[in-house]
């Protein structure tokens, strides 16, 4: 069974920096891309990049370049994001989810991380 | 970037009625387009791939369809786990942009 299990929930001071992690299991983590999506309370999704755990390649978007770092772990089966420079607008649930190289939805998800952004 | 233009924001609809959600994109997709279901509190599901295929496991009663810039999902007999919030999201072009979601109820 495929399983995508994120990190806890996050409470964060408005200019710190946080480590979202995902850990895969149940599939080949080198055969898919990994994404990062972001879901403002009550608000739609919005995605934020992605990586290929087989050479950690990424890509970006352009709004979230200077927001979030992509990297994976194949020895841990790992991805993480870190999100520096926190403000409010960062105040979201983050998720991780798995893509197919062929195919480029998103088929299996994290449970999400909760990240609020407070003094 | 391409926009995704999602109708309607809301529906409420009753068991066993047929419910189309709507979703149109800024430019030609090209099929390259994928249905989710996210219930409360709980992580998007993929439900139908390529404008119209179903998704492993998901019911019969969903199907997709559409071509071009024009897409919906049907949901058949709508059921009470049917009550989520359902997004689209066209992957036929970097970066990959979804719609702002269709609230179901019931009614």
């Amino acid at each position: 069974e495929v399983q995508l299990q994120q990190s806890g929930p996050e409470l964060q001071r408005p200019g710190a920096s946080v480590k979202l992690s995902c850990k895969a299991s149940g599939y080949t983590f080198t055969e898919y891309y990994m994404y990062w999506v972001k879901q403002r309370p009550k608000q739609g999704l919005e995605l934020i990049g992605r990586i290929d755990p087989e050479d950690c390649s990424t890509d970006y978007v352009e709004k979230f370049k200077n927001k979030a770092t992509l990297t994976a772990d194949t020895s841990s089966n790992t991805a993480y994001m870190q999100l520096s420079s926190l403000t409010s607008e960062d105040t979201a649930t983050y998720f991780c989810a798995r893509g197919p190289y062929e195919q480029l939805y998103m088929d299996a998800w994290g449970q999400g991380a909760s990240v609020t952004v407070s003094s | 970037d391409i926009q995704m233009t999602q109708s309607p924001a809301s529906l409420s609809a009753s068991l066993g009625e047929t419910v189309t959600i709507e979703c149109r994109a800024s430019e030609d997709i090209y099929n390259g387009l994928a249905w989710y279901q996210q219930k409360p509190g709980k992580s998007p599901q993929l439900l139908i791939y390529n404008a119209n295929s179903l998704h492993t496991g998901v019911p019969s009663r969903f199907s997709g369809s559409g071509s071009g810039t024009q897409y919906s999902l049907k949901i058949n007999s709508l059921q009470s786990e049917d009550v989520a919030s359902y997004f689209c999201q066209q992957y036929y072009d970097y970066p990959y942009t979804f719609g702002a979601g269709t609230k179901l109820e019931l009614k």
